[in-house]
C-alpha cells in the first residue's frame, strides 16, 4: 500500500459525460501529480501540483482540468468524454517539488462508452 | 527531449531461472534519475528503485539487481530465481532534474513467469 488514495476504483460513464477522479496523497506529501495509462500512448504525464499550485502540465487535454485544495487532495476533471479517453488514471504523490521518489495510487478506471 | 526505451515487449520464463529487463534512456542532461516500478495483474504502480546520475554502483535487494552503466545509458533490471509472483509489467523512468518530477516511462516489460 503506497498511502496514495484514489476514487472511484472503477467508472463507466456514457460519451459527452463529464466525470471527477478523486486523490489524497500520501501523509505530508505537498505534491501530487496525475498520469493516464492507456493502451496506445502508453504511461503519460497529466499534470503536477505542489502545496496547492500548478508546477507542470504534461499531454494533457483542454477537456481536462485538475485541482490539488488546500488539504492538498487532489482532483483530476474529465469532461466532454470521448471513447479515447477510456484509460486508467494514475495520482502520485512525492514529498517535495522537485526530484523525489513518486509513489503511485491503485489508479482509477475510466471506461467511457 | 529525453526518451526510455524497453525493448523487451515480453518475456517468459520458468520458475527459479534469472531474468534481465533491459533499459535504455536518451537524455542530454547530465544530471538525471532513473527509477523502475512494477504493474502487477491489480494494476496499481510500486516503486523499486531509485538511482542518481551519479551513482553508477550497482544494486542488490534480496532477489532483485539493478545495472547502471552511464556509457551504454542503460539501467538493467535483473530478477534472480524468479517467482510467479514476479509475474508483472515493468516499467523503466527517466526524469530529469531540470524538469520537475516528471517521469517519462518506458512502454514496459511484460514478464510472465511460470510453473
Amino acid at each position: 500500500d503506497s498511502g496514495v488514495t484514489q476514487t472511484p476504483k472503477h467508472l463507466i460513464t456514457a460519451t459527452g459525460q463529464r466525470v471527477t477522479l478523486r486523490c489524497s496523497p500520501r501523509s505530508g506529501d505537498l505534491s501530487v501529480y496525475w498520469y493516464q495509462q492507456s493502451l496506445d500512448q502508453g504511461l503519460q504525464f497529466l499534470i503536477h501540483y505542489y502545496n496547492g499550485e500548478e508546477r507542470a502540465k504534461g499531454n494533457i487535454l483542454e477537456r481536462f482540468s485538475a485541482q490539488q485544495f488546500p488539504d492538498l487532495h487532489s482532483e483530476l476533471n474529465l469532461s466532454s468524454l470521448e471513447l479515447g479517453d477510456s484509460a486508467l488514471y494514475f495520482c502520485a504523490s512525492s514529498a517535495r517539488q522537485g526530484i523525489d521518489t513518486i509513489y503511485f495510487g491503485e489508479g482509477s478506471w475510466l471506461t467511457v462508452v | 527531449a529525453q526518451k526510455v526505451t524497453q525493448a523487451q515487449t515480453e518475456i517468459s520464463v520458468v520458475e527459479k531461472e534469472d531474468v534481465t529487463l533491459d533499459c535504455v534512456y536518451e537524455t542530454r542532461d547530465t544530471t538525471y534519475y532513473l527509477f523502475w516500478y512494477k504493474q502487477p495483474p491489480s494494476g496499481e504502480l510500486v516503486f523499486l528503485i531509485r538511482r542518481n546520475s551519479f551513482d553508477e554502483q550497482n544494486e542488490i535487494s534480496g532477489r532483485y539487481s539493478w545495472n547502471f552503466q552511464k556509457s551504454t545509458s542503460s539501467f538493467n533490471f535483473t530478477i534472480t530465481a524468479s517467482q510467479v509472483v514476479d509475474s508483472a509489467v515493468y516499467f523503466c523512468a527517466l526524469s530529469l532534474t531540470g524538469g520537475g518530477n516528471k517521469l517519462t516511462f518506458g512502454t514496459g516489460t511484460q514478464l510472465k513467469v511460470e510453473l
